[in-house]
């Protein structure tokens, strides 16, 4: 069955080190995105790609970056600049501009 | 600029009805809705577009309001399952990626 895989689950990680969250999609679809999730905040944009090899930020990009070197993976990395990485993430796709998102079951980091 | 949603929070009993409001301060040119089931994965329910002023199944619709810039969200005879976070998310033309809302937590009870 088509979907996104994100991995891992729960991920736990020391203050400082940075971290990176997978995210794999085999639903052909060209677009990805990185979402951040605290509770009461809805969904922010941390992210996104919209082809291979080009990447825009969001609205909260500071701290994190991201690659796009296969259609299929857009994996994203906490750094240590980011000064409040503890929350859930989560990683989207879509096919084209203006269709609906498929979200993958989302990373909770942990930062202690 | 982030959506507003209104009311944060509803309760129900299994069969009554709910709305769920969505207001931005921008024009819309289209409006996303999904469901969020606690520790799950947000879940596309639809998307309305500027000109088309209603859209969806018999017991989930949602309608677009491109004057007051709003969205509803209408869910008639609500069931079990129907429980959960929804979101609305807004675009105002350009980019295409919609802003979400807060969210809207909604449960209903037997």
């Amino acid at each position: 069955d088509g979907g996104i895989t994100q991995s891992p689950k729960y991920l736990f990680r020391k203050e400082g080190q940075n971290v990176t969250l997978s995210c794999e999609q085999n639903l052909n679809h060209d677009a990805m995105y990185w979402y951040r999730q605290d509770p009461g905040q809805g969904l922010r944009l941390i992210y996104y790609s919209q082809i291979v090899n080009d990447f825009q930020k969001g609205d909260i990009a500071e701290g994190y970056s991201v690659s796009r070197e296969k259609k299929e993976s857009f994996p994203l990395t906490v750094t240590s600049a980011q000064k409040n990485p503890t929350a859930f993430y989560l990683c989207a796709s879509s096919s084209r501009a203006l269709s609906g998102y498929t979200f993958g079951s989302g990373t909770r980091l942990t930062v202690v | 600029q982030q959506p507003v949603q209104s009311p944060q929070a509803v309760i129900l009993r299994e069969g009554e009805d709910a709305v769920i409001n969505c207001s931005s301060s921008k024009a819309l040119y289209s409006v996303h809705w999904y469901r969020q089931k606690h520790g799950e994965a947000p879940v596309f329910l639809m998307i309305l577009l500027k000109g088309g002023e209603q859209k969806g199944h018999e017991k989930i619709s949602a309608s677009f309001n491109e004057k007051k810039q709003q969205s509803s969200l209408y869910l008639t005879a609500s069931q079990l399952s129907y429980s959960g976070t929804y979101f609305c998310g807004t675009e105002s033309g350009g980019s295409y990626i919609p802003t979400f809302g807060r969210g809207t937590s909604l449960i209903v009870h037997p």
